[in-house]
């Protein structure tokens, strides 16, 4: 079993739907990021997550430290918002544990 | 400056041949991390630096892979007699200090394929 599970591993929605993207972990201490990898680029940190709730745009990550999960949903989704969607968690101080990733692909 | 920046962006090199790959990371970052994503796989972490020390380099493959960060800024990963299986890219990473509460700014990366 992963340490650090994400679903879907691969997402095709229109343009406009709601997406959400779930991370699942049984490692780490109390914070995770949401980072995402557009094809042949580098990594975008978007949320780091200790409580509660984080809102950007039309980004918003959730977490829940007791159960060990968060989401990643975006809300009114664009084909520019494609590309990889990771859930990374503090393994330690410094030390990220990396989810599989999720591909998102949205159709006009 | 005002991101991470990492060079080369792309480099191809021979089997057995020596290289090194530079990162600069946000001014004033005291933390800086080196991690490796092969081709389908998440990053996996090889070393991290507090100041000018390697406080972690547990990551590091096997004793071809050497780091350095001598003035606190600007670090760079050595990788002798490289390997086919070194082919990946490698990711670096900063933060003003190390734990869950300061931001990571990742650079774009350096794209290695060894031949």
């Amino acid at each position: 079993k992963n340490e650090v599970e994400q679903s879907p591993q691969n997402l095709t929605a229109q343009e406009g739907e709601f997406i959400t993207i779930n991370c699942s972990y049984s490692v780490g201490i109390s914070a995770l990021h949401w980072l995402q990898q557009h094809p042949g680029g580098g990594i975008v940190s978007l949320f780091m997550l200790s409580s509660g709730k984080k809102k950007h745009g039309r980004l918003i990550a959730t977490i829940n430290i007791q159960e060990k999960h968060s989401s990643l949903h975006i809300t009114a989704s664009h084909p520019r918002d494609s590309a990889v969607y990771i859930c990374a968690v503090f393994y330690s101080n410094y030390q990220l544990i990396w989810g599989a990733g999720t591909k998102l692909i949205i159709k006009p | 400056g005002a991101g991470v920046s990492q060079t080369p962006s792309n480099k191809v090199t021979e089997k057995g041949k020596y290289v090194e790959l530079r990162c600069d990371p946000i001014s004033g970052h005291t933390a800086l991390y080196w991690y490796r994503q092969s081709l389908g796989q998440g990053p996996e972490f090889l070393i991290y630096f507090q100041g000018t020390g390697a406080a972690d380099d547990s990551g590091l493959p096997n004793d071809r892979f050497f780091a350095v960060r001598p003035e606190g800024s600007v670090s760079t990963l050595k990788i002798q007699r490289t390997e086919r299986g070194d082919s990946a890219v490698y990711l670096c990473a900063s933060s003003f200090r190390p734990g869950p509460y300061y931001g990571y700014t990742f650079g774009s990366g350096t794209r290695l394929t060894v031949v």
